[in-house]
């Protein structure tokens, strides 16, 4: 079955420059939700996109935008970036949302390393 | 606000013992769902199980099994013949409406 792809899968960037992180969702899936795990730590909700629309934001900087695009896939643009920007970014998708759980399938993630 | 609560953060045992992950939340919703998550070295996450709220049974899936308990708000999850591939980060992890809430992963070291 298919399933959700990130890329690129490892990326290394200099501080302040930017960084573009992909995500395919699940064939029909319409929501796509991003974590960002730094090193050591649990998962971070940053925000989700529910057909193309913002559906919710958390903890995510300023310096980071995201959007989702007519075919469901969605990226997560990051600039000025720094060294706490070092972490794995998790893309999930779901069917549907409505404010209430639907199951999420999780990509196998990207490794930013920031130097 | 939903929380959940992993108090062993490391934990290390040899080959073929038994081993249990506690697991405790804290959530005010009715209907929730509680989730178990393998991290092994390489990164991805790898889901385990879903629980819902209103199913109180305890499950079996081959060497790994998992006790529910509404009334001490816990979700604990048991290896059993532990094996060096169970070394790992696991995450006990909760819904808050549509996101997941991980809690900080206990990291366990199988030593052959």
């Amino acid at each position: 079955a298919a399933g959700v792809i990130q890329s690129p899968r490892h990326l290394i960037k200099e501080k302040r420059e930017t960084a573009t992180l992909k995500c395919y969702p699940i064939p029909r899936h319409d929501t796509v939700y991003w974590y960002q795990q730094g090193p050591g730590q649990d998962p971070q909700f940053l925000i989700s996109f529910y057909e193309k629309m913002q559906s919710d934001k958390g903890s995510i900087p300023d310096r980071f935008s995201a959007q989702q695009f007519s075919d469901y896939h969605s990226e997560l643009n990051m600039s000025s970036l720094e060294l706490g920007d070092s972490a794995l970014y998790f893309c999930a998708s779901s069917l549907g949302t409505s404010g209430k759980y639907n199951e999420q399938f999780f990509g196998p993630g990207t490794r930013l390393t920031v130097l | 606000a939903q929380k959940v609560t992993q108090a062993q953060t490391e934990i290390s045992v040899v080959e073929k013992e038994d081993v249990t992950l506690d697991c405790v939340y804290e959530t005010r919703d009715t209907t929730y769902y509680l989730f178990w998550y393998k991290q092994p070295p390489s990164g991805e996450l790898v889901f385990l199980i879903r629980r819902n709220s209103f199913d109180e049974q305890n499950e079996i899936s081959g060497r790994y099994s998992w006790n529910f308990q509404k009334s001490t708000s816990s979700f604990n999850f048991t290896i059993t013949a532990s094996q060096v591939v169970d070394s790992a980060v696991y995450f006990c992890a909760l819904n808050r409406d549509d996101k997941i809430i991980f809690g900080k992963g206990t990291r366990l070291h199988i030593l052959p």
